[in-house]
């Protein structure tokens, strides 16, 4: 089983829509998890961190569900500019000076005009 | 100014050669990574070194060994390449390695290795 674990998608949705990903992480011990996104030939870059609580970024929406080890990310009001893959991001922390994160394959995003 | 930058873009190269991947990054930070992305699109650590010290080594061939002069630079030097090393490979860096948290890693804007 992959640790982190990501319908790789494609999402073809049209601009406006709301669309929403899901992950899920097998190591309980994970401690910190991110969203972040990665445009085509690009660098992944940091899209949000997720908290216990849920939080917010505008149009961007975080869950975190420690219990089912589950994470999500909601997207409303989908632009063109928001077609990436998205990557779910596990931190597992070693103590000391050791953190690894772990990256889930990646939700490909296509906004259709 | 480039945060974190690597070197060279791309590189093509015969099997069995031995190349060298060059990063650097410009944000005071400790800790450095290597990250390989293959075919399918999988990002996986490699290397993470923390104030030059090596501290993360995944399960990785030894004809790859990291090299990090200082704290703003780590290279990565891959001996005898084969076919499977085809790849993209990212640098990033954060400001701390430890602690319950982790800092936010920037990424470098990655190095295309193709191996014929």
């Amino acid at each position: 089983r992959k640790e982190v674990e990501q319908d790789p998608g494609p999402f073809n949705v049209p601009e406006g829509a709301t669309v929403a990903f899901n992950c899920t992480y097998s190591n309980s011990a994970s401690q910190s998890f991110f969203w972040y996104r990665q445009d085509c030939r690009k660098e992944p870059k940091l899209l949000m961190s997720v908290y216990s609580s849920g939080n917010e970024d505008g149009r961007f929406t975080a869950q975190l569900n420690r219990a089912s080890q589950y994470i999500s990310l909601l997207i409303r009001d989908s632009k063109l500019s928001d077609s990436a893959t998205y990557l779910c991001v596990v931190n597992l922390n070693y103590g000391g000076a050791t953190n690894k994160l772990i990256f889930g394959t990646g939700t490909l995003l296509a906004v259709q005009p | 100014d480039t945060a974190v930058s690597q070197t060279p873009k791309y590189l093509v190269t015969q099997m069995g050669n031995d190349k060298s991947i060059k990063c650097e990054q410009n944000l005071g930070h400790d800790t450095m990574y290597w990250y390989k992305q293959d075919s399918k699109k999988f990002l996986k650590i490699m290397f993470s070194y923390n104030n030059k010290e090596l501290i993360i080594n995944e399960t990785v061939p030894n004809r790859f060994s990291p090299k990090s002069p200082d704290k703003a630079h780590l290279n990565l030097h891959i001996n005898s390449l084969e076919l499977g090393d085809s790849a993209v490979y990212f640098c990033a860096s954060s400001h701390r390695a430890g602690g319950p948290t982790t800092d936010t890693q920037y990424f470098g804007p990655g190095t295309r290795l193709t191996v014929l």
